[in-house]
């Protein structure tokens, strides 16, 4: 079964402050990354996806990948009491049409 | 914008009941998957669909059957519904040839 890790958290960071996401994933030959947000009750929201090596920025979000460590990473700068939420890492790969879901990291920014 | 509309938001159902859920897109996209979301164990897929009449299971198909008769529609059925299929049912949707998957708004399931 390929895996996706992350730590489940709560990650507490103040208001303003740069919040740090992570995530390993199990299988080198995964193909694409993406990052969700889910708030409580809700369904998961696409934020942020990545293919390749680097870094990828979108406004207040950067998510970073090393396929070589097998690491995919979401920074968010900046953070505010609205990005509170729980993230989600996914990985597409080679062959299969669905993805891999960890079982995400609760964020809580404290204003 | 992307639109994917789920038949109910909260779903209570007795043990035993045949129960249907169902997931409309208006975009006309080809993929359509079905997960379970339970806490401490993250999205679990169930079946997704590549076409119309056209389904594969996913990790945990057990205890489900799915029905794609139109392009725009997808639907779960639980045969015969059990405790331990209470959970957040959730429906996504991707076009062919793209990898973003995109979200329904859930179904939260009990059956007691």
């Amino acid at each position: 079964q390929k895996e996706v890790e992350q730590n489940s958290g709560p990650l507490s960071v103040p208001e303003g402050a740069i919040a740090s996401l992570n995530c390993t994933y199990s299988d080198r030959v995964s193909q694409s990354f993406f990052w969700y947000r889910q708030y409580s009750g809700k369904s998961p929201e696409l934020i942020m996806s990545i293919y390749s090596n680097g870094d990828k920025e979108d406004g207040r979000f950067t998510a970073q990948l090393n396929k070589a460590s097998q690491y995919v990473s979401l920074l968010i700068r900046d953070s505010q009491p609205s990005d509170s939420a729980t993230y989600l890492c996914a990985v597409r790969d080679t062959g299969r049409r669905a993805l891999t879901f960890g079982s995400g990291t609760r964020l809580q920014v404290q204003p | 914008d992307v639109k994917v509309t789920q038949s109910s938001r909260y779903l209570v159902k007795r043990t035993g009941e045949k129960v249907f859920l169902e997931c409309v897109q208006d975009m006309d996209h080809e993929n359509m998957f079905w997960y379970r979301q339970d806490p401490g164990l993250g999205l679990r897929l169930i079946y997704f669909s590549y076409d119309v009449k056209m389904k594969e299971k996913g990790d945990i198909p057990e205890g489900y059957s799915v029905s794609r008769e139109k392009k725009e529609r997808f639907s779960l059925i639980l045969e015969s519904a059990s405790t331990n299929q209470t959970s957040m049912y959730l429906c996504a949707i991707n076009a062919r040839g793209a990898y973003e998957q995109y979200f329904g708004p859930g179904t939260r399931l009990t059956v007691t």
